[in-house]
Parts: C-alpha cells; structure tokens; sequence
C-alpha cells in the first residue's frame, strides 16, 4: 500500500527557473490538493482538485500552476520560482462522498529557491 | 472566505497534565472541524473530527468540543505522554466535507518530562 508519494523530497533551486513537484497516489482518491508549510503560517491551500480535469485555486495560487490529466497525479508547477516560494510543499488526498473529510498527506517537499 | 484562528502558537505542559488548543473560525457555513498532528519530518495525520451538529467527542486521551454559536473550538489532550510532543492544526470545511479545508497556523505542543 504505496499510498501517497512525493518527488522530490528536497529540491535547491534558483530564482527564475521552473520547477515541477510531483504527487502520485495509489487509492484513486476523487480530490487531490497542494499546501505550502512556512514557519508562522502554518497549512496554506494552493490549488486543489476534485477529479482529472478539474482544478481550483486555493488561498495562495499566484506563481503556481497545476494540472490533473490522470486521477493519480497531481504536479505542482512554479514557472519562475522566486525566494519567497521557499518552503515545505504538502500533497494531500482525500475520498468523494464517504463522508470522513479525512485528508492523507504525503512526507513533503522541501524545496529552497536560491 | 473562511478564515482559521489558532492560539497558543508554543505551549508546554508537564508531563501527565492536560493540554488545550483553541481554535475560531470565521465563516459559519462552516460544518466540519477536524485536528491534525505532525510529527517531525512528517506530513500531518487526522487525529479526531468533529461535525456542526456535535458538541462534543472523545477518543481516549483525546476530546474535541464546539461551539457553533461563538465560532469556536478546542483539543483537549488529558495525561500527556511524550509521544504527544508535535504540531497540532485544527482545520475547517464548508457545507461539503470534500470542500477546499482551511488550516489554522498550528501549534507546537512540548511535553515536558
């Protein structure tokens, strides 16, 4: 049971260049999300999905760009990254319909623009 | 939209003391307050929920109460262990549970031995 799996785990990069960060679930979960983890601000939603195809801006989209062709994937595009995108990337699933609201998150990203 | 509002940001208890985290929300469409914890290295996990038409439930050591009417709710963790020492969010959610869920800006509970 893979679960929730992301790529990669750290990551030093530098202003301007484009970044990708990769989310692979194995459950088939309908909703997909992005969170940013910085010190002072705790959780902060980025774009989430609720199936392939379907897409949605959360609280801090700007600088980032998502996609979902396939249920099990949801990458997370910084274009241009810029010093203030440094900080730990959280991808999370979660089931349709069941009723839990449970979020499962993966081990995180911790990407550094230099 | 909903805005999450979580305090204390640090907070240390001996050990076999209890520990509370409190959290309000601002939007009262709001249904669905779950707590998540963190440990070091790691993403967070659920640890207990609580719906808008519950006031109150308990899973061993853990309880979680709400208050519609003020917009507010808490953790309670009684006779803290030292496995308890990570970080705490409390969450919100609207009408639909799979809706976008908004994050308080957590809190680092230490337990001190």
């Amino acid at each position: 049971d893979a679960g929730i799996t992301q790529s990669p785990r750290y990551k030093i990069t530098e202003t301007g260049r484009q970044v990708t960060l990769m989310c692979h679930q194995t459950w088939s979960h309908s909703y997909m999300f992005w969170y940013r983890q910085d010190l002072g601000h705790g959780l902060r939603l980025i774009y989430y999905s609720a199936a392939a195809d379907i897409t949605d801006k959360g609280e801090v989209p700007d600088g980032y760009v998502v996609s979902r062709s396939k249920t099990e994937n949801f990458p997370l595009t910084l274009e241009s990254a810029t010093r203030s995108q440094t900080s730990v990337y959280f991808c999370a699933s979660l089931i349709a319909g069941r009723g839990t609201g449970e979020l499962f998150f993966g081990e995180g990203s911790r990407l550094t623009v230099l | 939209g909903e805005n999450v509002e979580q305090h204390p940001s640090t907070l240390s208890v001996q050990e076999g003391d209890s520990a509370v985290i409190k959290c309000t929300y601002s939007d009262s469409a709001s249904n669905y307050f779950p707590w998540y914890k963190q440990e070091l290295g790691k993403g967070p996990q659920l640890i207990i929920d609580i719906r808008s038409n519950v006031g109150e439930k308990k899973d061993q050591r853990i309880a979680v109460t709400l208050n519609k009417t003020a917009k507010h709710f808490s953790l309670h963790i009684t006779e803290t262990q030292p496995e308890d020492s990570a970080v705490y969010f409390c969450a919100a959610s609207g009408k639909n549970r799979d809706d976008k869920i908004i994050f308080g800006k957590g809190t680092r509970l230490h337990i001190l031995p």
